[in-house]
């Protein structure tokens, strides 16, 4: 099983600003499929990013995403008020697929 | 559009079992994979496993086989969820999850293993 360990914890920031969060995995992930969520209290998780780099259909070009391998990362350019949430990676190159334990982004 | 729609909060005792429902709209329900996804209070996303609903395949992850059953009804466009012998560590949002995925340009395709439309999830709470 591969493991997804997310980083930080804890992000405290300001509505504009830019901010990197990172998804290391325990192996390889087999052909980068690897996703990110984004997740509000209350709701489902939402799809961001797909294949490592692929932003879903009607995210905001404000997000995306990076990495290959064992090393991934998710980036937000400019943080908008709705962004502030919890982030997970997933992977989906082989099974069990696994879930980070996510990064929460809070207003600073 | 695609609409996932999960039954509603349980609460049972340890030991007994639960039965999640799943109805899909707005795509063909037998051509993508539906995933069973759990989410502890406060705490991260746990794969329970997938069902085929065409053929009614399964999948589990290896923590749940014995205690979990995934089903389907075709007649209906529902997935079933089945936990048994539940614990209070089983008390979690329990979401389903299709591959059904829609691209801006027009497209649709089978995601293999994320998820773009996911049910509104359903709360099952285990205490005595």
């Amino acid at each position: 099983e591969i493991v997804l360990t997310q980083s930080p914890g804890t992000l405290s920031l300001s509505p504009g600003e830019r901010t990197t969060l990172y998804c290391r995995a325990s192996q390889s992930v087999s052909s980068n499929y690897l996703t990110w969520y984004q997740q509000k209290p209350g709701q489902a998780p939402r799809l961001l990013i797909y294949g490592a780099s692929s932003r879903a259909t009607g995210i905001p070009d404000r997000f995306s995403g990076s990495g290959s391998g064992t090393d991934f990362s998710l980036t937000i350019s400019r943080l908008e008020p709705e962004d502030f949430a919890v982030y997970y990676c997933q992977q989906y190159g082989s099974s069990p697929l696994t879930f980070g334990g996510g990064t929460k982004v809070e207003i600073k | 559009q695609v609409q996932l729609v999960q039954s509603g909060a349980e609460v049972k005792k340890p030991g007994a079992s639960v039965k999640v429902s799943c109805k899909a709209s707005g795509y063909t329900f037998t051509n993508y994979y539906i995933h069973w996804v759990r989410q502890a209070p406060g705490q991260g996303l746990e794969w329970m496993g997938r069902i085929n609903p065409n053929r009614g395949d399964t999948i589990y992850a290896q923590k749940f086989q014995g205690r979990v059953t995934m089903t389907r009804d075709t007649s209906v466009s529902t997935a079933y969820l089945e936990l048994r012998r539940l614990r209070s560590d089983d008390t979690a949002v329990y979401y389903c999850a299709t591959e059904y995925y829609y691209d801006s340009r027009g497209y649709y395709f089978a995601a293999q293993g994320f998820f773009q439309h996911w049910g509104q999830g359903a709360l099952v709470t285990v205490s005595s």
